[in-house]
Order: C-alpha cells, then structure tokens, then sequence
C-alpha cells in the first residue's frame, strides 16, 4: 500500500543507547517531517527535509539527528538516548501543494 | 508567529449529544486549517481542512468546521456523537516556513457518554 511506513513500531532503549528510526514513503513525495507527541503539548516538529540531501532543525532538534540521503528515506537519530526522549515518534510527507501523510508511529521509551 | 489554541484538553458529550471542539488560530497570512483525529494507540487521520475556499468544510464520519475569520476561529462540530468518536482531536495550522510544516494544538480528548 502506498504511503508512509515507520520502523520499528515499539523500542525500549536503556539510556545513553543509539539507535534509528526509519520512515519511508512511496509516494515521491519532497517534503518530509519528523515530529515527537507528548501528553498536553501536540505535536511538535523535530527536523524536516525539503528535498533529498537537505535537512533542517524545526522546534525542539537537540539530541536528535536526522539524513535523507534518499528521496524516500528520511532517518531520525539518537546518538544516546535520555529518558526525556520517551515519546511516540511520527513521521510525515507531503507533495508540493498537496496535503500531508503521516505515518503509523514510532512508540519509544527509555529507561 | 503562528500558533493553533484548542479550549478545553477534554471534552465529555453523551451519546446522541452535539459535538463541538474548539479551535483558534493565529496566521498573518491566509491559513490552510486541518483538523486530524487520534484513535488510541494509532496514527493521525485528516477528518478535514480548510484551503480558502468554502468556509464551511464537510469532512468524514459526519464531522464539519466552519472557518471564521473575524473570531480566528476553526470550530470542529458533529450534530449527533457516536460510541465511536471517542478520540483525541488535533487542530492544525500550515506554517509559512519551515517547510510549511503543520503546527498542532495541544488536542482535545473526547469521551463519549453511553
């Protein structure tokens, strides 16, 4: 099915641990976007990528990394992961013009 | 700057009863408006959204808002809840940077009442 999937769906990582999370879409789509969701606040906007090779930092980027060396892929990074990074992790696409899709989410908790 | 408000972090109707959830918005420029539903332990899916075009936008599951632009608002409203409309409800405003990225509202929780 076309659209945005997003590995793995749960992770635990103990803390000061790395670790990827990919999202990948099939819909050839150049913008995309990783956000975190935490109870009360929304959603809030990591990093973002215009077009492949390019990457941005959006609202709250400390402690995350990211790469879209593929149009399709777009990678979020932990380098050592803090228990403040527990949250549910969603990815999202959309096309000039058009409107956004987002992926199932990423469930991460570390202790 | 931009930024979405949603009044209320929980909304408790009964079954049968008037939805209404709320949304203000603040843009400078014309805002594309959505509004996305969260069903426990799942992903985001657009219920709706305004593109300057009609003011008031019908969306999935019965569920419509209706731009205002003198009171900034984008209310969400369902004339009759159902069982299944229990969900978190997110308010969203297109940013003009950033890639045009979505800028949430904190959501809304709503519970329906038997």
């Amino acid at each position: 099915n076309a659209g945005v999937t997003q590995t793995p769906k749960f992770r635990v990582l103990k803390t000061g641990q790395s670790m990827t999370l990919l999202c990948a879409q099939d819909m050839n789509h150049e913008y995309m976007y990783w956000y975190r969701q935490d109870p009360g606040m929304g959603l809030r906007l990591i990093h973002y990528s215009v077009g492949e090779g390019t990457t941005a930092k959006g609202e709250v980027p400390d402690g995350y990394n990211v790469s879209r060396l593929k149009k399709q892929n777009f990678l979020l990074g932990l380098e050592s992961a803090a228990p403040s990074q527990t949250s549910v992790y969603f990815c999202a696409s959309r096309r000039q013009g058009y409107g956004y899709t987002f992926g199932s989410g990423t469930r991460l908790t570390v202790v | 700057a931009q930024s979405v408000t949603q009044l209320g972090s929980h909304v408790s109707v009964s079954e049968g009863a008037l939805v209404l959830l709320r949304c203000n918005y603040s843009s400078s420029v014309p805002p594309y408006l959505f509004w996305y539903v969260q069903y426990p332990n799942q992903g985001l899916q657009l219920l709706l959204k305004y593109t300057s075009a009609a003011t008031l936008v019908k969306g999935i599951n019965g569920f419509e808002a209706e731009f205002k632009k003198s009171e900034t608002s984008f209310h969400l409203t369902k004339p009759s809840a159902h069982m299944s409309d229990a969900a978190e409800y997110f308010c969203a405003v297109r940013g003009y940077n950033q890639g045009g990225k979505l800028i949430f509202g904190q959501g809304t929780e709503l519970s329906v009442k038997p």
